[in-house]
């Protein structure tokens, strides 16, 4: 059972819609992370958050807007997304932000824009 | 700009026999390395890391070494069986943020 939890698994909406991915980690850690993962493509960090604070946005449209109530919740909310943002949408936790340490993965939310 | 790579992007292996996989990196600061797994459906899963000043660390049948010289990372897998069938990914990390490359993705022959 991973330590990083992510729903829903699969989402499908379309370009008008609003929605919202979550994630929860179990693991006691202080640093959260959204990914997109594409085919053929490296993961490309989206979002940083340590400490509830947001440390790093990679030059990523507005259309996405992370959320991080406390150290065990991210959420990526989602609107009016274009089909190249179908992907697989990762979420990762680590002790923090700090190097020498390993980021632990969920399972991420496979996202096909209609 | 600086990336992680990986030399191969498929590597096909008998069941039973080693497995190398192999990734090369430029960023010369870059201080700690992770390979992960990623089977199908789920997210990257953590199997070994080494820091800088390591060259060589061995897990349950995993070793990785580390040739900085090269800017080379691997990642040797023994007695490769049927659910070591997956994505491989390196990952360098500098200033805390890990740089991933494309993936090597392994099938094990029967």
């Amino acid at each position: 059972e991973t330590g990083v939890t992510q729903t829903p698994r699969h989402l499908v909406m379309g370009m008008t819609n609003k929605k919202s991915l979550k994630c929860e980690q179990h693991l006691g850690h202080n640093a959260m992370y959204w990914y997109k993962q594409s085919a053929k493509k490296p993961l490309e960090l989206m979002f940083v958050y340590n400490f509830k604070e947001q440390t790093e946005n990679n030059s990523v449209p507005s259309r996405f807007s992370p959320e991080c109530p406390n150290s065990s919740h991210l959420f990526l909310h989602l609107h009016t997304l274009q089909p190249e943002d179908s992907a697989l949408y990762l979420c990762a936790s680590s002790l923090g932000r700090v190097s020498n340490q390993p980021q632990h993965f969920g399972d991420g939310t496979r996202l096909s824009i209609l | 700009g600086e990336s992680v790579g990986l030399h191969l992007p498929t590597l096909s292996v008998q069941e039973g026999d080693n497995s190398i996989i192999n990734c090369a990196y430029s960023n010369s600061a870059s201080d700690y390395f992770i390979w992960y797994k990623q089977e199908s459906g789920k997210g990257p899963q953590f199997i070994i890391d080494i820091r800088s000043n390591m060259d060589k660390r061995q897990g349950q049948r995993v070793t990785v070494l580390l040739n900085k010289t090269v800017k080379h990372l691997s990642l040797q897998i023994a007695a490769t069986q049927p659910g070591d069938s997956a994505v491989y990914f390196c990952a360098e990390m500098n200033d805390y943020k890990l740089s991933f490359g494309a993936g090597t993705t392994v099938t094990v022959r029967a």
